[in-house]
């Protein structure tokens, strides 16, 4: 059964650093992995979609990284913003015909002005 | 276009009453997931649509829970007889596509959240 794991629950930076949210996964038979990103009172929004076949994603100041063998996920946040302040959540989808994720319980960032 | 859309944002229900929880998906998105979030944990999957197949039920916690999706578009979860331990934040995503080969980024609803006193 897979199981997602992230590190740190909450984490607290001031404007304009650089961070690592830590995600990993018990089963590397994923067909994906996702970052998403929760506000308070907000659905999910997509930030990055790795297929297992990819190493990395970026968008913007976000860049999301792969390693299927270590089951290990990371994404680092380039620069941060107060504007980033939000849980962050890692899902693993678990491929064939229906593609359900599994996800983290998330991290929590604060970013302070 | 509009995104998923659910309804309504807020239930506060007491114990023991039936609650019915609405999912608007993208025109056109063939699957549909209903997830749950309690505090403090994190999602879970509870059901899956996929067209016309026979839903994927294996999430859901309970026979309580039910769901249907009616013409292929909007979804009803409903939960009978609801303890407190149903409190929680409800969402819907959709999918455009689901093939082998396909990207499958799951776009989510707001959400309702249910207060069972």
């Amino acid at each position: 059964k897979q199981e997602v794991t992230q590190i740190p629950a909450a984490l607290s930076v001031p404007e304009g650093e650089n961070l690592v949210l830590n995600c990993s996964f018990t089963d590397s038979a994923i067909y994906n992995l996702q970052w998403f990103r929760q506000d308070p009172g907000k659905g999910l929004t997509s930030l990055l979609l790795i297929q297992s076949s990819q190493r990395e994603q970026t968008s913007g100041r976000l860049n999301a990284s792969l390693d299927k063998s270590s089951g290990r996920s990371t994404l680092y946040i380039a620069a941060s913003q107060p504007g980033d302040s939000a849980t962050y959540l890692c899902a693993a989808s678990g491929g064939g015909s229906q593609g359900n994720l599994i996800f983290g319980k998330g991290t929590k960032l604060s970013v302070k002005p | 276009g509009a995104g998923v859309s659910q309804s309504p944002s807020n239930k506060v229900t007491e114990k023991g009453k039936d609650v019915e929880l609405r999912c608007d998906p993208i025109s056109g998105h063939t699957a549909l997931y209903w997830y749950r979030q309690s505090l403090g944990q994190g999602l879970e999957f509870l059901i899956y649509f996929q067209g016309n197949s026979a839903p994927d039920k294996s999430g859901l916690p309970s026979d309580r829970f039910s769901a249907e999706r009616t013409g292929g578009s909007v979804s009803t979860l409903t939960i009978q007889r609801t303890q407190q331990e149903d409190s929680a934040v409800y969402l819907c995503a959709s999918i455009s596509q689901l093939t082998s080969g396909g990207v499958r980024t799951q776009y989510f609803g707001p959400g309702t959240r249910l207060t069972v006193l």
